[in-house]
């Protein structure tokens, strides 16, 4: 079975300063691993995903994530929050052997001024 | 390109009404299809997923049901609602566990 844990509920931070978003994950076969973000009344849309090629993960928006196997680990971070980075994000795995993915409960992301 | 449309975009219905709510999948063939709910303050549920035309997988018993009677269109439907039916309602679609979901845009239902 596949499960994903994200650290913290809300997250805040000052804009300029570094996001750091955590999520582990649990999985028995090789992961799939993706996070998304999602902004008030609306759907969620992909930032990054992690299929078994490079460990570290370029997003849009400036995110990045590095899988780290040795922690089943798959940390979004930002070196410079935005304001319009506020939102919620969601880590999610799958595998090469299903096609759910499972989510976690996600983090809400606050910018202040 | 491919596309998810999902409608209405808001609702309020009132207890024991009935409910649809339609999702369709545009530039690509047999897409999985889910629906997901999200509770004020709570993460992704899914509800419902779907292999095929006529292939449902309920996920957790509930006031709910779904349907898929095209390839590509797949609804979510209520005889009577109850209260706790309001959330935000997400449906979305995938070919391949490489690829992830891509979502829709989501219907507000508030139940009064």
């Amino acid at each position: 079975a596949q499960s994903v844990t994200q650290l913290g509920s809300h997250v805040s931070v000052s804009e300029g300063a570094l996001v750091l978003l955590r999520c582990n994950y649990s999985s028995s076969v090789p992961p799939y691993l993706f996070w998304y973000v999602q902004y008030p009344n609306q759907g969620l849309q992909l930032l990054l995903k992690y299929t078994s090629a490079a460990t570290l993960v370029k997003g849009i928006n400036g995110f990045e994530a590095e899988f780290k196997k040795s922690e089943t680990s798959f940390h979004l971070t930002k070196p410079s929050a935005h304001m319009s980075d506020a939102a919620e994000y969601f880590c999610a795995v799958s595998s090469y052997n299903t096609d759910k993915l499972i989510f976690g409960t996600g983090t809400r992301l606050q910018v202040f001024p | 390109s491919q596309t998810i449309h999902q409608w209405p975009a808001t609702l309020v219905q009132p207890v024991g009404s009935p409910l649809s709510l339609e999702c369709t999948v545009e530039g690509t063939s047999n897409p999985n299809l889910y629906w997901y709910r999200q509770a004020a303050g709570r993460g992704l549920q899914l509800l419902f997923y779907s292999v095929g035309i006529g292939q449902i997988s309920s996920e957790v018993p509930q006031n709910l049901s779904a349907s898929r009677p095209q390839d590509r269109q797949f609804i979510l439907s209520s005889k009577k609602l109850l209260l706790s039916d309001s959330g935000f309602y997400l449906c979305a679609w995938s070919t391949s566990a490489l690829g992830g979901y891509t979502f829709g845009s989501g219907t507000r239902l508030t139940v009064v």
